[in-house]
């Protein structure tokens, strides 16, 4: 069974720029979460996707915009970089029902400049 | 509404030294608590979990009891190895496979 998988692991943009960031979801799983995590910080969730549809939103401007494909697999948006948008940005996929919780990717750490 | 605090670090403990970290929790439903390790350079695993009230989680040596009376889930291990070093958190989910919400997480080195 594979984990979750993130790409890129690492990306230096500059303020202003948009930014993709992908996640394949752990086999049979099929809901994708997304979370920014700051340095020092907890995770923040963004948004969750469930059949391809947004299924909650945490407290993120509009700019932050995702997509769910059919094989679960999916993908964050950022649009005009902010210095603040700096952090380690985690994908999760989880069942939905299972009470196991999140199988977290490694993250891509995004580094605005 | 939902939150997770944690007992802040850094905690520097000798090898074979008890750790607890604490964790206490306010929710708007009935969570589930779990406590979550990031190793250095890596994302989130999952360490244990309990799903209702007096269940203990446990795994590695690691354990954690839900108490609904005190609304916690410390995070407690009898005796500490180098390799245990790493930050961890607790977290609560309201509805099963919905949001997480997580502390800001305990930095833990063990020390030879």
């Amino acid at each position: 069974e594979t984990g979750v998988t993130q790409s890129p692991t690492h990306l230096i943009k500059t303020r202003g720029q948009q930014v993709t960031l992908r996640c394949s979801s752990q086999s049979g799983h099929n809901t994708v979460s997304w979370y920014q995590q700051a340095l020092g910080q907890g995770p923040q969730f963004i948004f969750q996707y469930y059949r391809e549809e947004e299924n909650g939103r945490g407290n993120f401007p509009p700019r932050f915009s995702g997509l769910q494909f059919p094989n679960y697999s999916s993908e964050l948006n950022v649009n005009a970089l902010e210095l603040d948008d700096s952090a380690l940005y985690l994908c999760a996929s989880s069942l939905v029902g299972s009470p196991y919780g999140y199988t977290f990717g490694s993250g891509t750490r995004l580094t605005v400049v | 509404g939902n939150s997770v605090t944690q007992m802040e670090g850094p905690v520097t403990l000798s090898e074979e030294a008890f750790l607890t970290i604490n964790c206490t929790y306010t929710a708007t439903g009935y969570p589930s608590l779990f406590w979550y390790v990031q190793y250095p350079g890596e994302g989130l695993q999952l360490l244990l979990k309990a799903t209702k009230a007096d269940d203990k989680g446990s795994n590695k040596g690691f354990e954690a009891t839900y108490r609904k009376e005190t609304t916690s889930f410390h995070l407690e291990k009898g005796s500490v190895q180098v390799s245990d070093s790493a930050v961890y958190f607790c977290a609560l989910s309201v509805n099963t496979g919905n949001q997480f919400y997580f502390g800001t997480g305990t930095s833990l080195t063990v020390i030879p």
